[in-house]
């Protein structure tokens, strides 16, 4: 059974500090990942996709890739009371498979 | 922009009916697919299509059907709803397969309740 695996939070983070938010992957063969940003009552939209070991920077945010170590995570630089939402990892190799996610609180 | 458009926001059926959730896209996607998503279990994926008249079970394709004859419009069917069939539905597109294609893009989500 392929799994990605988030730490469901709530994580809490006061404005303006960097948030930091992980995620884990059973299937060695994934080859591109994704975090998508799900606001209360909407649906999810896609903020990072990232297919290289390595960072990747767009903005305020930040994936970065581990494939030795299986994770992918998403810094979230300057955070902003809009930045609080459930952030989605999902993670590709031959169907796309969703963490649960993980709800981030941004207090001012 | 891609625009995924689902025909209801809200919906309200009763046990017993059968239910219809339309879906169309309009950027010539090649994917299409159906989730849906209860707190807690994040999203599960309830059946996909790659072309035209094609369809593949998703995790939990029970109880559902799709349909896509065109294809901009992939619709959900639920053959006799069941209470347990309250959830958010999200319908996603996108371009293809291949792993720079498999970026989605969601509609806004039919809130389907069965009484």
């Amino acid at each position: 059974q392929k799994e990605v695996e988030q730490n469901s939070g709530p994580l809490s983070v006061p404005e303006g500090a960097i948030a930091s938010l992980n995620c884990t992957y059973s299937d060695r063969g994934s080859q591109s990942f994704f975090w998508y940003r799900q606001y209360s009552g909407k649906s999810p939209e896609l903020i990072m996709f990232i297919y290289s070991n390595g960072d990747k920077e767009d903005g305020r945010f930040t994936a970065q890739l581990n494939k030795a170590s299986q994770y992918v995570s998403l810094l979230i630089r300057d955070s902003q009371p809009s930045d609080s939402a459930t952030y989605l990892c999902a993670v590709w190799g031959y169907q796309l498979i969703w963490g649960a996610g993980t709800k981030l609180i941004i207090k001012p | 922009d891609v625009k995924v458009t689902q025909s209801s926001r809200y919906l309200v059926k009763r046990t017993g009916e059968k239910v219809f959730l339309e879906c169309v896209q309009d950027m010539d996607h090649e994917n299409m697919f159906w989730y849906r998503q209860d707190p807690g279990l994040g999203l599960r994926l309830i059946y996909f299509s790659y072309d035209v008249k094609m369809k593949e079970k998703g995790d939990i394709p029970e109880g559902y059907s799709v349909s896509r004859e065109k294809k901009e419009r992939f619709s959900l069917i639920l053959e006799s709803a069941s209470t347990n069939q309250t959830s958010m539905y999200l319908c996603a597109s996108s371009l293809g397969v291949g792993v720079a294609n498999e970026k989605l893009f969601f509609g806004s989500g039919t809130q389907l309740s069965v009484l």
